[in-house]
């Protein structure tokens, strides 16, 4: 079945510092990635919508200034988190659309902690 | 009104039991529903997909659909212990084809 991966899986990093985080899709092409925000005991929030080669889709209240996106690949979208605060640890998710199939398959999820 | 609802729970059932969960939606030009298991800590992973109106079966899960109610459930038959989870109802709009999630309903099942 299709595999979507994340890297890191868990990452401490203190405040005022960027987090970069990796969503690859292993064996299919995705020419549209998700990325989702999940906080404790509440549901998957829909951050941007990363199209391959162009500028992501935010959601509203996202800052793009923030939480940069890029998908420079069929494969490979990353999500970076500049000048991290605590307010921003949580759980992220992506997740990868298959160009052949339009199936979404979503990836393990990146635990964020800001110290 | 939140774009999908579904009650928080926690919803206890005894092993063996049937589960019902359930989830309404705002958008009625939605096509596609589907039916996530989220462990904690965990990513959710799909467990239904329908879409349309009526039942869609699965081994111990069946999925129901009513776009005219604008309404889809989740049974779960001879519930486990294993069950236990958050269940989240996602619905996949005709904006981009986003997936948008309803706040889950946590399902407990007692031995």
């Amino acid at each position: 079945g299709a595999v979507v991966s994340q890297h890191p899986s868990r990452v401490i990093c203190k405040s005022g510092t960027s987090v970069k985080i990796e969503c690859r899709s292993l064996d299919f092409q995705a020419t549209t990635m998700f990325w989702y925000r999940q906080f404790p005991k509440q549901s998957l929030m829909l951050m941007a919508t990363s199209n391959e080669g162009s500028k992501a889709t935010y959601e509203q209240g996202v800052e793009k200034d923030k939480f940069l996106i890029n998908h420079a690949s069929l494969t490979l979208s990353t999500l970076t988190v500049t000048s991290a605060h605590p307010e921003d640890s949580s759980f992220y998710i992506c997740s990868a659309r298959d160009k052949a199939t339009y199936e979404q398959y979503f990836g393990p999820g990146t635990r964020l902690t800001v110290t | 009104q939140k774009e999908v609802e579904q009650n928080s729970g926690p919803l206890s059932v005894p092993e063996g039991a049937i589960a019902s969960l359930n989830c309404t939606y705002s958008d009625r030009g939605s096509q596609s529903f589907f039916w996530y298991r989220q462990y904690s800590g965990k990513s959710p992973e799909l467990i239904m997909s329908i879409y349309s109106n009526g039942d869609k079966e699965d081994g111990r899960f069946t999925a129901q659909l009513n776009k005219a109610s604008q309404y889809v459930s989740l049974l779960i038959r001879d519930s486990q212990p294993s069950d236990s989870a958050t269940y989240l109802c996602a619905v996949k709009g005709n904006q981009g084809g986003k997936l948008i999630f309803g706040q889950g309903t946590e399902l407990s099942v007692k031995p």
